[in-house]
């Protein structure tokens, strides 16, 4: 069936350093792909999409490029901020009619 | 209010209580969810409604009772609950099943 993929956390960074939080995918014909971020105390955000292969999704300074040769949709940031310390879920949507697939989430740990 | 809201917030309930969680969503969706996130698991899907119609239930215990009254609101009535399902409640909707979700804050739900 389908299933999401993405690195097991914590992961802990530095102020200013670069990010990359993997996540692979299963799936039948041609998903959407999701990054939500639930900060503490909160429910998840949508952090950004993308419906078809090749599409780039970003926001916030955070990117992804849904890579459908790879089956991956990494979530990366030039300079992380202590204010991105959150959890990072990786998802995605079978087709419009099928809920949507949660990967584990990451946690990220920014240090000052 | 706009998006999701849930209340209440915090619960604190013994073995024997019996209490509800309210969901309500002003964005016009006609999907709604009930997930639990814990330590253990980070996100479980419990229900999933659509159109006001129950369509997934995921082997959730009975003393888990949801209601959706229409397509707005979203209960979760609680009943001789254990400690082991102390967690963060999470509800979520979206315009149909396969699109993206948007999350209330939670209910943190504490049984002794």
């Amino acid at each position: 069936g389908d299933s999401v993929t993405q690195m097991e956390g914590p992961v802990t960074l530095s102020e200013e350093a670069f990010l990359t939080i993997n996540c692979t995918y299963t799936a039948t014909g041609y998903p959407s792909l999701f990054w939500y971020v639930q900060y503490p105390g909160e429910g998840l955000q949508l952090l950004l999409k993308a419906t078809k292969a090749d599409d780039k999704g970003s926001n916030k300074g955070f990117e992804a490029t849904y890579r459908k040769e790879t089956t991956s949709f990494h979530l990366e940031k030039g300079s992380v901020q202590v204010s991105d310390s959150a959890v990072y879920f990786c998802a995605l949507s079978p087709n419009r009619d099928d809920k949507i697939i949660f990967g584990k989430g990451t946690r990220l740990h920014i240090l000052p | 209010e706009t998006g999701v809201t849930q209340t209440p917030r915090h619960l604190v309930m013994g073995m024997t209580n019996k209490k509800s969680l309210k969901c309500e969503q002003h964005l016009g969706h006609n999907a709604m969810y009930w997930y639990k996130q814990s330590a253990k698991k980070p996100l479980e899907l419990m229900f999933v409604y659509s159109l006001e119609e129950r369509v997934e239930n995921n082997s959730v215990p009975s003393r888990f009772s949801p209601e959706c009254p229409n397509s707005s609101h979203l209960f979760l009535h609680l009943h001789t609950l254990q400690p082991e399902d102390s967690a963060l409640y999470l509800c979520a909707s979206s315009q149909g099943r396969g699109w993206e979700q948007f999350f209330g804050p939670g209910t943190r739900l504490t049984v002794l």
